[in-house]
């Protein structure tokens, strides 16, 4: 596609439920991100891919949360038992190559009550 | 963790403007440095990426500049517009593999 795309775009859960948040990067992108921000904060660092392995995920709050891109394309970000202090917008980017330009979708806005 | 601060938190100017919005960093040892924008409830725009071996990168009426040695970088918005006024957003990438970003400066500029 012509840029990142992830879905829903908005996501309501109750406390306690789980959800998961879908990132389509943009075609032939290796590298795969996902970022959280609160309101009036910059981006925080979650976790990243390399193709289909999980390289880094020293950014995931606790281990409710779980992202996977079996397939080195599309990647999910999961999150366990929701709790309050887990709305927020997840943004996911990709970029080729790992220094280069980073692309970013327009985000899930995650509200849990 | 790398800290990075972007000054002012917020800003007002009149069209027509040249303004200079600002972002520092703590460690100087980066690979590069990136300026997004962000307008309300979207994702982020890349606008510019400064290589740790460049010291400047131009695009339209954006200049941004980098100074590894002080830690610091400035987006300077040429003739700012209406259609200017977003957040922007500093970046900084070491070694790892995560964007280190600022909080933002949020820009408003009135007709």
């Amino acid at each position: 596609g012509a840029g990142v795309s992830q879905s829903p775009r908005y996501k309501v859960a109750k406390r306690g439920q789980d959800v998961a948040l879908r990132c389509d990067p943009i075609s032939g992108h290796v590298s795969l991100f996902w970022y959280q921000q609160a309101l009036g904060q910059g981006p925080e660092f979650l976790t990243y891919f390399q193709n289909e392995a999980q390289l880094d995920k020293s950014g995931l709050p606790s281990d409710r949360f779980f992202a996977e891109r079996p397939e080195g394309s599309v990647s999910t970000l999961k999150i366990q038992r929701t709790q309050q202090e887990d709305s927020a917008v997840y943004l996911c980017a990709s970029s080729y190559p790992l220094a280069g330009e980073l692309f970013f979708g327009e985000g899930s806005r995650l509200t849990v009550l | 963790k790398q800290e990075v601060t972007q000054i002012p938190a917020a800003l007002s100017v009149p069209e027509g403007e040249n303004l200079v919005l600002n972002c520092s960093f703590t460690d100087s040892a980066i690979y590069n440095l990136q300026w997004f924008r962000q307008d309300p409830g979207k994702g982020l725009t890349s606008l510019l990426l400064i290589q740790s071996s460049q010291r400047e990168q131009t695009s339209g009426r954006l200049n941004a500049s980098l100074d590894k040695s002080s830690g610091r970088s400035t987006l300077y918005i040429a003739a700012s517009q209406p259609g200017d006024s977003a957040t922007y957003l500093c970046a900084v990438k070491h070694s790892g593999y995560a964007l280190n970003f600022g909080k933002g400066t949020s820009l408003l500029v009135t007709p």
